[in-house]
């Protein structure tokens, strides 16, 4: 089945580097996806990763992809307080509709 | 660039009442709409998508319905509202082409006492 999951949560000192860990099930997925969302907000996308590739770097993101574990990893650089959010891990199975399947978020608190 | 609309942004119900949300798009027309929730402390669940007007695919099972009657509005309903419905209702549609990627409406808490 879809299934996908990640630990809920993490602490971080401020300026350190934060890892946030997702598993999924479908290894049919084309595009994996991290949102943010801050508190009593909507979703934000952040970043995605076509399933061809192994990573992707977008300022302080890094996307890891490892296929065969279908293990995907968001790494922030230098995480500031503003970072303080729930990250949210999304998979598209093939169907042909496109909906996202979600995990049910990892809450980061960055702490001085 | 895409902009979702969603009204109300908060919204108290007592049980057995009709609930009415409404989602608005701006950006390319026909696109792919989507009603998620939000439980509290959950991840997001699909509840309704829709790839046209008058098309409605309904997910999950429930007491809930889904309407499209313009290209780009998009109406979650439900005649007599649960506790269980309490969360939070997110609005998203898809760019199509490229990354298919989903942009989320700013969403509607749902309180049910």
């Amino acid at each position: 089945g879809e299934d996908v999951e990640q630990s809920l949560f993490l602490s971080v000192r401020e300026g350190d580097s934060s890892v946030i860990n997702c598993t999924y099930t479908d290894s049919s997925s084309t595009y994996l996806y991290w949102y943010k969302q801050e508190p009593g907000a909507g979703l934000q996308l952040l970043t995605y990763i076509f399933s061809n590739m192994d990573m992707k770097q977008d300022q302080r993101l890094t996307v890891l992809l490892n296929k065969k574990d279908k293990h995907l990893s968001l790494r922030i650089a230098d995480t500031q307080t503003g970072d303080s959010a729930i990250y949210f891990c999304a998979e598209t199975p093939g169907g042909g509709y496109n909906k996202l399947i979600f995990g049910a978020g990892t809450r980061l608190a960055v702490h001085p | 660039s895409q902009t979702i609309h969603q009204w109300p942004a908060t919204l108290v119900q007592p049980v057995g009442s009709p609930l009415s949300l409404e989602c608005t798009v701006e950006g390319t027309s026909n696109p792919n709409l989507y009603w998620y929730r939000q439980a509290a402390g959950r991840g997001l669940q699909l509840l309704f998508y829709s790839v046209g007007i008058g098309q409605i695919s309904s997910e999950v099972p429930q007491n809930l319905s889904a309407s499209r009657p313009q290209d780009r509005q998009f109406i979650l309903s439900s005649k007599k509202l649960l506790l269980s419905d309490s969360g939070f209702y997110l609005c998203a549609q898809i760019l199509a082409g490229g990354t298919d990627t989903q942009y989320f409406g700013p969403g509607t808490r749902l309180t049910v006492l």
